[in-house]
């Protein structure tokens, strides 16, 4: 049972690249959600997805984009890669009010 | 401000101290609680659910505090392996789970 899979782990951008994270999930859950960690800030919600085909902005949404693709993925979309996009990015998924269970985490670094 | 607060620390506490974490919140929708560990470079993991009657699980213990709006996290007997970052996270009406800060604690023999 991999659980939540993130892809790619590590990636190093050009400020105006534009790229895609990916995240899926085996676990059947409804909700999913995208993260970002930095240092001293903790997890600050990107964007939230409660089920399929919808999806809600959370704390800190500008500069990206998200699809909730079905059940299992959710893709967080960078347009125009900026360097205060550096981050750690986690994928988490839930059911109901069941915990989180979190991806391994994507490094992104944006020069 | 933020919705969810937390004293970042560092927390310094020698082998076998007893240590509190508290983490304030704004929204008193507020519908369910949790304390999460991550370790360095890791993904959080859920350490423990917080209940209103606040819940025991071994030498941890979690609180909730409803009409002042916090949780707590007691940790009794540190030991070395308890070293981490403690982050509790609020689940809201709309389903959003927010995070706070986290905490470090550093466990010294």
């Amino acid at each position: 049972n991999a659980g939540v899979t993130q892809t790619p782990k590590f990636q190093v951008l050009k400020t105006g690249q534009s790229m895609t994270l990916q995240c899926a999930q085996d676990m059947n859950h409804n909700s999913m959600y995208w993260y970002r960690q930095d240092p001293g800030m903790g997890l600050r919600l990107i964007y939230y997805s409660a089920s399929e085909g919808t999806t809600d902005k959370g704390e800190v949404p500008n500069g990206y984009n998200v699809s909730r693709l079905n059940k299992r993925e959710f893709s967080l979309r960078l347009e125009s890669a900026a360097p205060s996009q550096t981050s750690v990015y986690f994928c988490a998924s839930s059911e109901g009010v069941w915990v989180l269970t979190f991806g391994a985490g994507s490094r992104l670094t944006v020069l | 401000r933020k919705e969810v607060e937390q004293d970042p620390g560092p927390f310094n506490v020698p082998e076998g101290a007893t240590v509190a974490f508290n983490c304030t919140y704004s929204n008193s929708a507020s519908q369910s609680f949790f304390w999460y560990r991550q370790d360095c470079r890791k993904e959080p993991k859920l350490l423990m659910s917080v209940y209103s009657s606040g819940n025991e699980d071994g030498r941890f213990t979690a609180q909730l505090n409803r009409a002042s709006q916090y949780i707590s996290l007691l940790i009794r007997d540190s030991k070395l392996s308890d070293s981490a970052t403690y982050l509790c996270a609020v689940k809201n009406q709309g389903g959003k789970l927010i995070f706070g800060q986290g905490t470090e604690l550093s466990v010294k023999p």
